[in-house]
């Protein structure tokens, strides 16, 4: 069975630092593996995605991904992170027919 | 990116009446269409996948009779809540994907409430 862990649930970043979300997968092959951002109320954004081929993805709003695949992970990184990057934040993992979502990490950004 | 529409945005209902969530695909054909509900703070759940023209294909534990779905054409899907309870109040979520594309594209979500 195929499975999403995101193990922060809440991560709080200074204007301007670094972030780094964490995205770990079980899946039976290699999935393809998308990063979403909800902001409160609304629906999901596409941030990034990966099916194969070059494994350091970039997305929209500054962000990119590394796909792992010794470590089965796709974390999501971005180098200086704005206040209107907070949002909730799902990593998901699938195929032609259905997607899993990890639980989410909330980002809030201090001043 | 393609660009889904729900409506409404959100809606509420009395206990025992029936509601009607569309689902559209504004510049793409969607050959599949999936319905996802979200509790606060938690993730999305997938309730069924739907493929245009065919019936719905449900997850384990989601009532088909209580949750009917119907994809009549390449742009709407329609998510219909029978007989609504207050325990079915929750944020309701489409997604549609493409011929040309893998990835799923989300609508902005749709909010009921069963007073």
């Amino acid at each position: 069975a195929q499975s999403v862990t995101q193990p922060d649930i809440h991560i709080t970043v200074s204007e301007g630092a670094s972030l780094e979300l964490r995205c770990n997968y079980s899946y039976g092959a290699t999935p393809y593996l998308f990063w979403y951002v909800q902001s409160p109320g609304q629906g999901l954004q596409l941030l990034l995605k990966y099916f194969s081929g070059d494994t350091l993805v970039q997305g929209i709003k500054g962000f990119e991904a590394e796909f792992k695949r010794s470590q089965s992970s796709f974390n999501l990184r971005k180098p200086s992170v704005h206040w209107s990057d907070a949002a909730e934040y799902f990593c998901a993992v699938g195929n032609d027919y259905k997607l899993s979502f990890g639980a989410g990490t909330t980002v809030t950004v201090r001043a | 990116g393609a660009v889904v529409s729900q409506h409404p945005s959100w809606v509420i209902c009395k206990s025992g009446t029936s509601v009607k969530i569309e689902c559209r695909s504004l510049d793409f054909q969607a050959t599949t269409m999936f319905w996802y509900r979200q509790f606060p703070k938690q993730s999305l759940m997938l309730m069924a996948t739907s493929n245009e023209g065919s019936k719905a294909t449900y997850e384990q534990g989601v009532e088909k009779d209580k949750f009917l779905i119907n994809h009549a054409s390449l742009t709407l899907s329609t998510l219909t809540v029978t007989s609504a309870h207050p325990e079915d109040s929750s944020f309701y979520i489409c997604s549609a994907r493409g011929l040309e594309f893998l990835e799923q594209y989300f609508g902005p979500g749709t909010r009921l409430t069963v007073t």
